[in-house]
């Protein structure tokens, strides 16, 4: 049983527009939400979180949305860079609890 | 510079052999946590450390042991390797359990067991 998916295994854009990246999970218990960049050889990165009593996050160019009764979540990247051509995880846990649970992550791909 | 350091980057080894991979962190961060990441299956959790002497299984533990005798250091040991453990590994760190801030994590190891 799958408890975070990314549904789309990957996602081609151009330079300059936006990016959206989604998330879906299953176990309500889930409390706190996060997003990790990985480059090829290297380990992944943390790039923003959110917490589930929130249901935006902003960072830069980059914001998470949250949407709790659909157990939804997404990452915009505005505007795109080549540089954001990466893999990207989305992960989710429970506060005090030790385990995170990651997704199979998406594939972005920013062409100039 | 802070960072956690996975060794070694690359190995293969054969069927039974037992072999350790050392993952050590300079960031006095609590909590430590290995990874394995197969083709389609994204990150799964192996074992996880929330402080020193404290560890706990996280989804795919069978064939995996951890110690945590020190803060900076997470080794992970395989007392048996099989095939189906050539992976990826990552070894990650963090403060409390990394919900503000996430995870720190090392560059990897590649397992091939044959």
């Amino acid at each position: 049983d799958q408890q975070v998916k990314q549904n789309s295994p990957s996602l081609s854009v151009q330079e300059g527009r936006i990016s959206i990246l989604n998330c879906d999970y299953t176990n309500s218990m889930f409390d706190y939400f996060l997003w990790y960049k990985k480059y090829p050889a290297e380990g992944p990165t943390f790039l923003i979180s959110i917490s589930s009593i929130k249901d935006k996050n902003e960072d830069g160019r980059f914001t998470v949305f949250l949407n709790k009764s659909a157990k939804h979540l997404s990452l915009h990247i505005v505007p795109s860079q080549p540089g954001d051509s990466a893999v990207y995880f989305c992960a989710a846990t429970r506060s005090n609890a030790g385990k995170s649970t990651f997704g199979d992550g998406t594939t972005l791909t920013v062409k100039p | 510079e802070a960072q956690v350091t996975q060794n070694p980057r690359y190995l293969i080894t054969v069927t039974g052999k037992k072999l350790t991979v050392t993952c050590s962190q300079n960031m006095n961060h609590e909590y430590m946590s290995w990874y394995r990441q197969d083709p389609g299956l994204g990150l799964r959790q192996i074992y996880y450390s929330m402080n020193v002497e404290v560890t706990d299984k996280g989804d795919v533990p069978e064939g995996y042991k951890v110690s945590r005798k020190e803060k900076r250091n997470f080794p992970l040991i395989l007392e048996s390797p099989s095939p189906n453990q050539t992976s990826l590994y990552f070894c990650a760190s963090s403060l409390s359990s990394g919900l503000h801030y996430g995870y720190t994590f090392g560059s990897g190891t590649r397992l091939t067991v044959v």
